[in-house]
């Protein structure tokens, strides 16, 4: 079956350290993007991807990270410079740059 | 700027109709998404518009109006598993998803 595989979904680290969250997708997709989701709030885009080898800052993205090596994968790093990492992240994919956008499962992130 | 407005939660009745809107200002438009969102789960497609318009869907149908840069999402014959979030996003002339922060949706029976 075809999808974005998200892990793990909940994870809890310690003030001060970095995180990686991984996202895979087997649809065959060009453009990957990453979402912070905070409480009450809609979807705020902190990197995407058109292709292997380029991404793009998008409107939140101090204090993270990406790397886009593979199609398939498109791996965040939660740096320790992001003030506020606690919140609920979101990874997707689309055919084209923009197009209809299917989304991973998501993780949660607790930084205590 | 750009933005997107809803309205923040709705309430309606189990086996109701219920009309969730949208308006937008955005530097272009290449197009308009309905995502529904359930708590702590991952956004689901539900529409997309271009054209003016309603596109029907089964109990779900979304109309646009460029002009007016509005749009709304119908639900009928509501049911519980309804309750969720519901999300509109422009595709602006850069070709990126602008989002609006979603209309919670609460069934009552």
């Amino acid at each position: 079956d075809g999808g974005i595989t998200q892990s793990p979904k909940y994870l809890f680290r310690k003030e001060g350290q970095n995180v990686t969250l991984s996202c895979e997708q087997n649809l065959n997709h060009d453009a990957m993007y990453w979402y912070r989701q905070d409480p009450g709030q809609g979807l705020r885009l902190i990197y995407y991807s058109q292709i292997v080898n380029d991404f793009q800052k998008g409107d939140i993205a101090e204090g993270y990270s990406v790397s886009r090596e593979k199609k398939e994968s498109f791996p965040l790093t939660v740096t320790s410079a992001q003030k506020n990492p606690t919140a609920f992240y979101l990874c997707a994919s689309s055919g084209e740059a923009h197009n209809e956008q299917f989304f991973g499962p998501g993780t949660r992130l607790t930084v205590l | 700027g750009q933005n997107i407005d809803q309205p923040t939660e709705m309430t309606a009745t189990e086996g109701a109709i219920v009309q969730i809107n949208c308006t937008y200002q955005t530097s272009g438009f290449n197009g308009l998404f309905w995502y529904q969102q359930h708590a702590g789960e991952a956004p689901t497609f539900l529409s997309y518009n271009v054209l003016d318009g309603l596109e029907e869907k089964g109990r779900f149908s979304s109309f646009l109006s460029r002009s007016k840069g509005y749009s709304y999402l119908l639900l009928k014959e509501l049911q519980m598993k309804d309750s969720a979030s519901y999300l509109c996003a422009v595709v602006d002339s850069n070709y990126q998803l602008i989002w609006g922060a979603g209309t919670k949706l609460i069934i009552k029976p």
